[in-house]
């Protein structure tokens, strides 16, 4: 079974300044990683993917992440965050075991943007 | 592509009532997913989908609630009875398979009060 754990509810940050969300993850198979973002009143978007390849990933609005196989994380960051970025993230991991896509979702980051 | 498209946006009902959420999925995905989202419990997956056959519906809380998917364009989920503890926002997310790399794609979400 796999699981996806984020370990902070809430981040509080400055406007400008950097950020990192972090997702720690636990799979017995190969699995696929993602960030997901919702705005307020609105479904979950697609930040970004890790799939294979480079382990460091960018997204759109300036967020990257980086995947770490030893550590099993995939730590969201952005180097200097907008107000506009005020939102609930939220770290998920897909495998493909058996053939059929499965989505696990954490239980999400609430990021509070402070001007 | 209008996206994936949900009905009623909102819902108030009155516990013992039955409810019925809609969901049509994006033209040509052939997975879809049902979550729950709660300040409590966060996002979980209920039941999901590929080509028109359930897969896994081992997250349906009991058997209050079932789903259908009578074509590739539509779905529902029924609640009935209803009860308090089950307000909540529900999505709808399609995909299209792709060695479960694919983006799921929200849609804006039903919240349901049941008072």
């Amino acid at each position: 079974a796999q699981s996806v754990t984020q370990l902070d509810s809430q981040v509080p940050v400055f406007e400008e300044a950097p950020v990192e969300l972090r997702c720690n993850y636990s799979s017995s198979v190969s699995v696929y990683l993602f960030w997901y973002v919702q705005y307020p009143n609105q479904g979950l978007q697609l930040l970004l993917k890790y799939l294979s390849g480079s382990t460091l990933v960018k997204g759109i609005n300036g967020f990257e992440a980086e995947f770490n196989k030893s550590q099993t994380s995939f730590h969201l960051r952005k180097p200097s965050v907008h107000i506009s970025d005020t939102a609930e993230y939220f770290c998920a991991v897909s495998d493909h075991s058996g053939g059929y896509q499965k989505v696990t979702f954490g239980t999400g980051t609430k990021l509070q943007v402070i001007p | 592509d209008a996206g994936v498209i949900q009905s009623p946006r909102h819902e108030v009902t009155e516990m013992g009532q039955e409810v019925t959420l809609r969901c049509k999925p994006i033209s040509g995905h052939d997975y879809l997913f049902w979550y729950r989202q709660t300040m409590m419990r966060g996002l979980e997956l209920l039941i999901y989908f590929n080509n028109n056959v359930p897969i896994d519906d081992s997250g349906m809380p009991e058997d209050r609630f079932s789903a259908k998917m009578p074509n590739a364009s539509f779905s529902t989920l029924k609640i009935q009875p209803s009860e308090p503890r089950d307000s909540a926002v529900y999505f709808c997310a399609s995909s299209l398979w792709v060695g479960a790399s694919g983006e799921l794609f929200f849609g804006e979400g039903s919240r349901l009060t049941v008072l």
